[in-house]
């Protein structure tokens, strides 16, 4: 079955560690994208990327970073920077093509020990 | 000024009720538009495109009014499974643009 997988489920980040949140997709979508949801808020952008190679800063961008080194993985790193971490953080893909939905992973949630 | 506003509501409402949620959208230059259903603690699943003719999927219907920048879905029947967060989705040249969400709550 064709679909998006995130790993891992939960995350613990201690502080001044980076952590890394996996993004896999093989439904052949040229768009990526990384958001970050708080309790009883509305989705937020971190970074999207149109094809490989290529990214871009969305709305919240500062204290995390992203590489697109093949069409199927899109990993977001949480950085140190980030004074903020814990959040729901959801990967979606979605073809380039107008029209099309994204479609999502099942979450990281990341809390600070 | 918010990309796409929607009524958090919530919405509480009986089994069999009809229920409609509205949202706005700022972009004229909006694209594609979406609802998606979010159960709590999961991920957004989509629930309908919505196009510009008006669309049905069994108890759910979506309609767009680009002139007035807004989107609705009716739900007919309310089930007590229909129970979730129903988020608004614009797609705006390379992004998309998500409401807050809207709760709703159906009652036995």
């Amino acid at each position: 079955d064709g679909g998006i997988t995130q790993s891992p489920k939960y995350l613990f980040r201690k502080e001044g560690q980076n952590v890394t949140l996996s993004c896999e997709q093989n439904l052949n979508h040229d768009a990526m994208y990384w958001y970050r949801q708080d309790p009883g808020q509305g989705l937020r952008l971190i970074y999207y990327s149109q094809i490989v190679n290529d990214f871009q800063k969305g709305d919240i961008a500062e204290g995390y970073s992203v590489s697109r080194e093949k069409k199927e993985s899109f990993p977001l790193t949480v950085t140190s920077a980030q004074k903020n971490p814990t959040a729901f953080y959801l990967c979606a893909s979605s073809r380039r093509q107008g029209g099309q939905p994204q479609h999502f992973g099942d979450g990281t949630r990341l809390s600070i020990l | 000024r918010k990309e796409v506003e929607q009524d958090p509501g919530p919405f509480n409402v009986p089994e069999g009720a009809t229920v409609a949620f509205n949202c706005t959208y700022s972009n004229s230059a909006s694209q594609s538009f979406f609802w998606y259903r979010q159960d709590c603690r999961k991920e957004p699943k989509l629930l309908m495109s919505v196009y510009s003719s008006g669309n049905e999927d069994g108890r759910f219907t979506a309609q767009l009014n680009r002139a007035s920048q807004y989107i609705s879905l009716l739900i007919r029947d309310s089930k007590l499974s229909d129970s979730a967060t129903y988020l608004c989705v614009v797609n705006t040249g390379n992004q998309f643009y998500f409401g807050t969400g809207t709760s709703l709550t159906v009652i036995p």
